[in-house]
Formats: structure tokens, sequence, C-alpha cells
């Protein structure tokens, strides 16, 4: 069946520096792609819809100059945490629909461990 | 807009008793997607059901069952005989096709099943 890769799966970075991680459908073509962010001990919630060939949108609260995301092929949709400090220390998963799937069927990453010391 | 209720922070079974997650949703749209992922330590989801509303057939699956009843806005979750492997963070989520793909998470549940 269809599976969505992220990498890496865990990430240790010092303050101040900047991450990617990347998203990755592995057979086959996501246009859409989402990435969510899950704290300790909470819920998952969204951060930004990720569109191939245009422009990410972010949900409310959710600075887009610090977490850039890049959409530019079919298959691969990576976000950057830019100066990332402890607070951005977290789980992101990602999620994509396959644009060929009838069921529109959605797909979710194993996710990105992220601590900032 | 939507929102995803779960009340049950935590609960906690002996194995083999049977347990029921609730989930109570919030939307405008009458066409939607409500879900079910199972959350364990490793973090990774594991898909359980979709359901679109016009679906209101209740279903089985093997252990797992699940009511959907629209007239409460309820889609509650069963596991019955629980084993240690039940345990995790179980998740109701709720999606409306007018921003597909788009998902609500409930605050989840952590089920603990104990031996």
């Amino acid at each position: 069946g269809a599976v969505v890769s992220q990498h890496p799966s865990w990430v240790i970075c010092k303050s101040g520096t900047s991450v990617k991680i990347e998203c990755r459908s592995l057979d086959f073509q996501a246009t859409t792609m989402f990435w969510y962010r899950q704290f300790p001990k909470q819920s998952l919630m969204l951060m930004a819809t990720s569109n191939e060939g245009s422009k990410a949108t972010y949900e409310q609260g959710v600075e887009k100059d610090k977490f850039l995301i890049n959409h530019a092929s079919l298959t691969l949709s990576t976000l950057t945490v830019t100066s990332a400090h402890p607070e951005d220390s977290s789980f992101y998963i990602c999620s994509a629909r396959d644009a060929n799937d009838p069921k529109e069927t959605q797909y979710f990453g194993p996710g990105t461990r992220l601590l900032v010391l | 807009a939507q929102k995803v209720t779960q009340a049950q922070t935590e609960i906690s079974v002996v194995e083999k008793e049977d347990v029921t997650l609730d989930c109570v949703y919030e939307t405008r749209d009458t066409t939607y997607y409500l879900f079910w992922y199972k959350q364990p330590p490793s973090g990774e989801l594991v898909f359980l059901i979709r359901r679109n509303s016009f679906d209101e057939q209740n279903e089985i699956s093997g252990r797992y069952s699940w009511n959907f009843q629209k007239s409460t806005s309820s889609f509650n979750f069963t596991i019955t005989a629980s084993q240690v492997v039940d345990s995790a963070v179980y998740f109701c989520a709720l999606s409306e096709v007018g921003s597909w793909g788009k998902f609500q998470f409930g605050a989840g549940t952590q089920v603990v099943v104990t031996p």
C-alpha cells in the first residue's frame, strides 16, 4: 500500500540552527501534503498545508517565516525549522493524499522527533 | 469551526475487560469524515477506521467496534477483551469534505491495559 516516509526520524540540534525535515510519498503522487506538530502528551495540531508548485498555507498562529515549507515535486515536501529554539522541540508528522486515489485516502508519515538544546 | 472532544484522558483496564472510548464532534458541514487512530509509544499513527457522514452503520473489525450516532454527534470506539498490546493513545479525528485532508484531532485517550 501507499507509504509516506519522513527523514530524519529524529534530530537533535543546538539552539539557533536550522533543521530540515523531509516528507516523501513513496509510491504515489501527492499534490497536497500536510504538516502537524505534536507536543508531549498533547494532540496533533495542523501547522500548514503544503501545495505542490505553490505557496504553503499556514494555520493561524504558525509563523511562516519560522517554519518554511517547500513542495517542489509531487513526492516531496520539506519543512525547515529556522533558528530553532527549545520550545520548537516537538514531534512533527506529515500526511499526504494520493492524487489519483478515488477514495482520497490520507496517509501519515512515521513522524520526526526534534530536540533543540 | 470543527471540533472534536475526547473527554476521557486516561482509561485503565485489566486484560480481557472491554473499554469504550468516547468521541463527540462538532461541524457545520453535512459531509465529513470521522477517523480513529492508534498511537503507540513509537509515535507512528496507526489507522483504524474511516467513516463518512452518510454511513451510520456500526462496524466491527475483530475486537474493535465503532458506534456512529449522528443524532448525538458521537463516534465511539470499543475494544472488546482488551489485551496489553492495546495500550496506546487513541485519537478521534474529523475532516470536512470542504477542507479534505485537514484533520482536527481530539485530545486523545490514553488506554492502559494491565495483565
